[in-house]
């Protein structure tokens, strides 16, 4: 069964930029996106179809999807971006979430 | 604006049945596929079912293939998961959540606040 990977935490200083990958066979050839998930609340969608943001997602958000890896980039992070982030892409009528990357803004 | 709302959680036993609904506001529930999602304690995202906007197309994943059910009242905008022979593994916060597209593009735009379910004897 297809399986992404992520690495389970990522750290950040305030206003540097973040990066999140997620890594699969062949990730590229298939749409990759991203939730947020913040404690207690449900997940959000911030980037979808490998690179697109839905409207209210602010611009420090992107996203990118090539080979074997997709990247979720946050830029200027901001405290209110710690939270847990999942990737999520479809293979074979199924849909794959990453485990998770807990994203501390120290 | 898009609004889920789920229903139907609670505490079972093992081998008990549940069914779980999610009201839909705010869009054209028939037009979209619709996913239910769910997240155990202190753990990730699992898919756990999808419905096609007539319902003509369902999909699991292995996990609850052959126990739980997926199925949609689009006269009443209400999507449904029948759950059967529940083990304590299924203990899980329960969403349902909004395809992205008309037709279905797998990601999920909209998410309910979900419903715990405990299974428990």
């Amino acid at each position: 069964s297809y399986e992404l990977t992520q690495p389970p935490s990522v750290s950040v200083s305030p206003g540097q930029t973040a990066s999140i990958t997620c890594s699969g066979d062949k990730l590229g050839d298939k749409y990759a996106c991203w939730y947020q998930q913040k404690p207690g609340q449900s997940p959000v969608l911030v980037i979808y179809q490998d690179s697109k943001r839905p409207s209210g997602i602010p611009e420090r958000f992107s996203g990118s999807n090539s080979a074997n890896t997709a990247t979720l980039t946050i830029s200027g992070t901001q405290a209110m971006d710690e939270a847990d982030y999942y990737c999520q892409a479809w293979d074979s009528s199924t849909v794959i979430f990453g485990g998770g990357t807990k994203l501390a803004v120290l | 604006q898009v609004q889920l709302v789920e229903s139907g959680g609670g505490v079972v036993q093992p081998g008990r049945s549940l069914r779980l609904s999610c009201a839909a506001s705010g869009f054209t529930f028939s037009s979209y596929g619709m996913h239910w999602v769910r997240q155990g304690p202190g753990k990730g995202l699992e898919w756990v079912a999808f419905i096609s906007y007539d319902g003509s197309n369902k999909y699991y994943a292995d996990s609850v293939k052959g126990r739980f059910t997926i199925s949609r009242d689009n006269f009443k905008n209400t999507l449904y998961l029948q759950m059967n022979s529940l083990r304590a593994e299924d203990t899980a916060v329960f969403y349902c959540a909004k395809d992205g597209t008309v037709g279905a593009s797998y990601h999920f735009d909209y998410w309910g606040q979900g419903t715990l379910v405990t299974v428990s004897s």
